[in-house]
């Protein structure tokens, strides 16, 4: 099975600042990679997919990129409601893991 | 607009089952595989398999492998995942998620979940 890891676990930022997260896979999963993002009490929310390809809808701020065992999600200015967990997962081969989660907070 | 409307929230002792649905609509029921996710209180997101609504075929994640059970019903548009043997480590909010394309392994569309509960 292929694992995913995620780092940070947790950080915290202010409105406006640049975050970046980092998702890594144990082994090569070309693009096939995506982002979630799960605020409490709330389903997840696809935000990435395809490493690179944002779901309609979703505001540009976020951005992915990555191939191979290395990804990133970016968010380019964050926003009072960009607080929350992300959590990346691979859909190259069954089981689709997902990552352990990056939580933003204040 | 596609929906996924899910069964309520249960509570069963351990060592009993539970069997829970997912009603779909606004699609082609046959056309997009479902996705069972789980999330226990306060942990991350764990991927539990995946069902093919045409033909029925199934994969599970290897440690639910012996446990979990994943059906349909083509005539209501309704997918089940029945859990077995349950545990309390098995307590947790239960999704069930389609593809954004037939296929995929993304989730794109969820159903709003349901809590299961394992306790004596």
């Amino acid at each position: 099975d292929i694992q995913m890891t995620q780092s940070p676990s947790s950080l915290s930022a202010s409105v406006g600042d640049r975050v970046t997260i980092t998702c890594r896979a144990s082994q090569s999963i070309t693009t096939y990679l995506n982002w979630y993002q799960q605020k409490p009490g709330k389903a997840p929310n696809l935000l990435i997919y395809a490493a690179s390809s944002l779901q309609s809808g979703v505001s540009s701020r976020f951005s992915g990129s990555g191939s191979g065992t290395d990804f990133t999600l970016t968010i380019s200015s964050l926003q009072p409601e960009d607080f929350a967990t992300y959590y990346c997962q691979h859909s190259y081969s069954t089981p689709f893991t997902f990552g352990p989660g990056t939580k933003v907070d204040i | 607009q596609v929906q996924l409307v899910q069964s309520g929230a249960e509570v069963k002792k351990p060592g009993a089952s539970v069997k829970l649905s997912c009603k779909a609509s606004g699609y082609t029921f046959t056309n997009y595989y479902m996705h069972w996710v789980r999330q226990a209180p306060g942990q991350g997101l764990e991927w539990m398999g995946i069902i093919n609504p045409s033909g029925g075929s199934t994969t599970y994640a290897q440690k639910l492998q012996d446990r979990v059970t994943m059906t349909r019903d083509t005539s209501t548009n309704t997918v089940y995942m029945e859990l077995s043997s349950l545990r309390s480590e098995d307590t947790a909010v239960y999704y069930c998620a389609r593809a954004k394309n037939g296929g995929g392994g993304d989730c794109y569309y969820w159903g709003q979940g349901t809590l299961v509960t394992v306790s004596s």
